[in-house]
């Protein structure tokens, strides 16, 4: 089945560091991929549309420059957390669409626990 | 706009006895909808789907879903839960099975007790 992997599962770091989130889709091309927050004990909140080898399209309310979204590849997407400060600490979760058949569900990864100190 | 509704946020089921996670949603077309199911700590792992078709619709693990167009509802069923069935179940609805975004539901956390 499709595999999504993402990396790493868990990163802690100092508050004013960047964070690098990376998304990879091991056994399909992804022309699209998503970038989820989860809130603890909450309902995903999507964050932004990656789409390969354009910008990414960032929900209402989501910073652009805060959460950098890079998708140069069919296979690799990355979300970078920009100068973290506490208040971005969350779940990232990933997910991953097969763009050569409009019936593939989005398969996600396992998500990446982010704490900032 | 598109919303989904998961009215219990927590339930608790007997092993052995059956399941039903409830879901409302709301959408302007016909909606693409979705169950998932999230362990702790791991990302969601797809249950089953509905578009159109046969409405009640069997997915992973024994799970199956009835689509009520009526109702707007799209409740999880199981006959017979195991304790590895606990976790947090997410109904979502999109515009398409996969291109487009989803939105999700706050989510029903499974506590299964021996």
């Amino acid at each position: 089945g499709a595999v999504v992997s993402q990396h790493p599962s868990r990163v802690i770091c100092k508050s004013g560091t960047s964070v690098k989130i990376e998304c990879r889709s091991l056994d399909f091309q992804a022309t699209t991929m998503f970038w989820y927050r989860q809130f603890p004990k909450q309902s995903l909140m999507l964050m932004a549309t990656s789409n390969e080898g354009s910008k990414a399209t960032y929900e209402q309310g989501v910073e652009k420059d805060k959460f950098l979204i890079n998708h140069a590849s069919l296979t690799l997407s990355t979300l970078t957390v920009t100068s973290a400060h506490p208040e971005d600490s969350s779940f990232y979760i990933c997910s991953a669409v097969w763009g050569g058949n409009s019936n593939q569900p989005q398969h996600f990864g396992d998500g990446t626990r982010l704490s900032i100190l | 706009a598109q919303s989904v509704t998961q009215p219990d946020i927590h339930i608790t089921v007997s092993e052995g006895a059956s399941l039903e996670l409830r879901c409302n949603y709301s959408y302007g077309a016909t909606p693409y909808l979705f169950w998932y199911v999230q362990s702790p700590g791991q990302g969601l792992q797809l249950l089953l789907k509905y578009f159109s078709g046969d409405t009640l619709v069997q997915g992973i693990k024994g799970f199956e879903a009835e689509f009520k167009r009526s109702q707007s509802s799209f409740n999880l069923r199981k006959p017979s839960v195991h304790w590895s069935d606990a976790a947090e179940y997410f109904c979502a609805v999109g515009a398409d099975f996969g291109n487009e975004k989803l939105t999700f539901g706050t989510g029903t956390r499974l506590t299964i007790i021996p």
